[in-house]
């Protein structure tokens, strides 16, 4: 099973700062890799796919990199609704996909 | 585009239940489907994919032998037969649409039901 780990846990900032986002994956999964928003109560939200891919309707701000076993999701300027939790989701060994322990953004 | 799961509910251990996922917005029979889930205060894991056509299946092997996936391209409509539950299977559980492509991710989920196994 090819495991994600997410850092950190919990990213603490401030409305307009820079969120910088770390997935890393114990095999190399080349650039199949997405990351999901989710906010509690809600349907989770498809972000980037293939590492880099905005989805549609994704605001500029959310930018994904990287490749092989190290991941990064952006988000240049925090907007309130941004608030919540993201997950790396691995597609290397599709369709057994596996998700990351998440990453909670939360206020300052 | 929408999803919307219903059939949760308290589940008694060993017992069974059935979710659906009623679809609308897009030609369902076009999309692939998963079934995902969340346990309280955990991350997110897939269990089940089913293809379009509903020949293509697949489980996790934490459901493997006691759910089936399922559809009726007709109505729209994905199923989740749950039997022999354990407490835990308590989570919510999504479905969402793959999208275009294998790579391209889940690009519509629902907003989840709830399923608590307990006696």
């Amino acid at each position: 099973e090819i495991v994600l780990t997410q850092s950190p846990a919990t990213l603490s900032l401030s409305p307009g700062d820079r969120a910088t986002l770390s997935c890393r994956a114990t095999q190399n999964i080349r650039t199949f890799l997405a990351w999901y928003q989710h906010k509690p109560g809600q349907a989770p939200r498809l972000l980037i796919y293939d590492a880099s891919k905005r989805a549609t309707g994704i605001p500029a701000r959310f930018s994904g990199s990287g490749s092989g076993t190290d991941f990064t999701l952006t988000i240049s300027g925090l907007e309130a609704e941004d608030f919540a939790v993201y997950y790396c989701q691995q597609r290397g060994n599709w369709p057994w996909l596996t998700f990351g322990g998440g990453t909670k953004v939360e206020i300052k | 585009v929408q999803l919307l799961e219903s059939g949760g509910g308290l589940v008694q251990p060993g017992g069974s239940t059935r979710l659906s996922c009623d679809s609308s917005g897009f030609n369902f029979i076009s999309y692939s489907m998963n079934w995902f889930r969340q346990a309280p205060g955990k991350g997110l894991e897939w269990i089940s994919y089913i293809s379009g056509t509903g020949v293509t299946i697949y489980y996790a092997d934490s459901v493997k032998g006691r759910f089936t996936i399922s559809r009726d391209n007709a109505k729209g409509s994905l199923f989740l037969q749950m039997d022999n539950v354990r407490a835990d299977d308590t989570a919510v559980y999504f479905c969402a649409r793959l999208s275009g492509t294998y790579s391209g991710g889940e690009d519509y989920w629902g907003q989840g039901t709830l399923v608590a196994v307990s006696s």
